[in-house]
């Protein structure tokens, strides 16, 4: 039961250009979304949060955005540069419990 | 801190062989996770401990797979028998849940990558 969804597989984008990544989720209950990053042969490394009673969190060149009544969340990256190239996942939780991420999408930024 | 410390960090093996990968979590944490990478379905959650009890295993895929975590600074994920179908990413986290207020940060580790012949 996927509770998190990325639906882009692969996103790519020319660098100084805006990068927006997805995810949905369907489980209501969930009160702490995070965007964790991840490059080759390392494990993912946290990014950004947002708690379920805000609808945006800024940090630097990224802002994500929650809209909870469409269960969505967006990560965007200003500008995009060739070094933000990685794998990124959305993961959600619930009362600090398990963490449930979604499948990931690769951003590929091109000089 | 030395962080995640996760070994063996590449493993091949032969279908039917016992697999054990080793996960020592940041000190002081009292949550640990284990996550499995797959192409289809991304980070799967396995299992996870709190104050080295088991707390959810309903991510486990079946009874060749377990976990324990017999101390704080140590835990371990056996297959047995292993399938080429387990040949994965798999990852151990940690975090002070318990001791912070907010979002739940894990911290993981490099990861194992296991193939299975």
């Amino acid at each position: 039961d996927q509770q998190v969804k990325q639906n882009s597989p692969s996103l790519s984008v020319q660098e100084g250009r805006i990068s927006i990544l997805n995810c949905d989720y369907t489980n209501s209950m969930f009160d702490y979304f995070l965007w964790y990053k991840k490059y080759p042969a390392e494990g993912p490394t946290f990014l950004i949060s947002i708690s379920s009673i805000k609808d945006k969190n800024e940090d630097g060149r990224f802002t994500v955005f929650l809209n909870k009544s469409a269960k969505h969340l967006s990560l965007h990256i200003v500008p995009s540069q060739p070094g933000d190239s990685a794998v990124y996942f959305c993961a959600a939780s619930y009362n600090n419990n398990d963490m449930r991420f979604g499948a990931g999408t690769r951003l590929t930024v091109k000089p | 801190d030395a962080g995640v410390i996760q070994s063996p960090r590449h493993e091949v093996t032969e279908m039917g062989q016992e697999v054990t990968l080793r996960c020592k979590p940041i000190s002081g944490h009292n949550s640990l996770f284990w996550y499995r990478q797959t192409m289809m379905r991304g980070l799967e959650l396995l299992i996870y401990f709190n104050n080295n009890v088991p707390i959810d295993d309903s991510g486990m895929p079946e009874d060749r797979f377990s976990a324990k975590m017999p101390n704080a600074s140590f835990s371990t994920l056996k297959i047995q028998p292993s399938e080429p179908r387990d040949s994965a990413v798999y990852f151990c986290a940690s975090t002070d849940r318990f001791l912070v207020s907010g979002a739940n940060v894990l911290t993981f580790g490099a990861g194992s990558r296991l193939t299975v012949l």
